[in-house]
């Protein structure tokens, strides 16, 4: 069975503070695709980056990178310089829409950022 | 502008009395499903639905039923809800499957009492 683990419950950094939020996944699939996903305090959840198992180029979207290595099963998400604005629920999500399309969630990450 | 919308936003209700989420998408996407978001278990999905009148069981579907008439809707019915389905649930949509971006509604708070 699928399965994505966020071992961080919670983190909390200062601003400008570098931070690194762990997902490591698993699946018998070769084919899969991988996600983040935000929930800011107001409670939407807003789409970050989605990744196939093909694609293991790091990928940098401003403050934002992440690393996806296949040997070690993990898509991290690196904030740099992190603002107060970051502060917000992280999830990670691993799918199969070639096995009943499987959507499994990580139980995410609180990243707390404090001026 | 493109979105999901849900209806209610909040809601109060007693152990056994049917209640009825509803959700709506103007993208003309044909996935839909249905989450919900426990604290510590993240989201898990209750059902999906990968076009008009095809639905199929997500994790946790027990206590829940969906219907897909129209593309654009995709209501989740709580026939006899129970307090262990007090919950927040999401709704979601993407163009075609779960290897698309999901586009999620704004979210409903369900307390069952």
């Amino acid at each position: 069975a699928q399965k994505v683990t966020q071992a961080q419950t919670e983190i909390s950094v200062v601003e400008k503070e570098d931070v690194t939020l762990d997902c490591v996944y698993e699946t018998r699939d070769t084919t899969y695709y991988l996600f983040w996903y935000k929930q800011p305090p107001s409670g939407e959840l807003v789409f970050l980056i989605r990744r196939n198992s093909f694609d293991e180029q790091n990928e940098i979207s401003g403050r934002y990178s992440w690393n996806f290595q296949k040997s070690t099963s993990s898509f991290n998400f690196t904030i740099t310089a992190s603002q107060v604005v970051d502060s917000a629920v992280y999830f990670c999500a691993l799918s199969d829409p070639y096995n009943n399309n499987d959507m499994r969630f990580g139980a995410g990450t609180r990243l707390t950022v404090k001026p | 502008e493109a979105q999901v919308t849900q209806n209610p936003r909040y809601l109060i209700t007693v152990t056994g009395k049917k209640l009825t989420v509803t959700c709506s998408q103007n993208m003309n996407h044909e996935y839909m499903s249905w989450y919900r978001q426990d604290p510590g278990l993240g989201l898990r999905q209750i059902y999906y639905s990968m076009n008009v009148e095809v639905t199929d069981k997500g994790d946790v579907p027990e206590g829940y039923k969906v219907s897909r008439k129209e593309k654009r809707n995709f209501p989740l019915i709580l026939e006899s809800p129970s307090p262990n389905q007090t919950s927040l649930y999401f709704c979601a949509s993407s163009i075609r499957d779960t290897s698309y971006e999901q586009y999620f509604g704004p979210g409903t708070r369900l307390t069952v009492t």
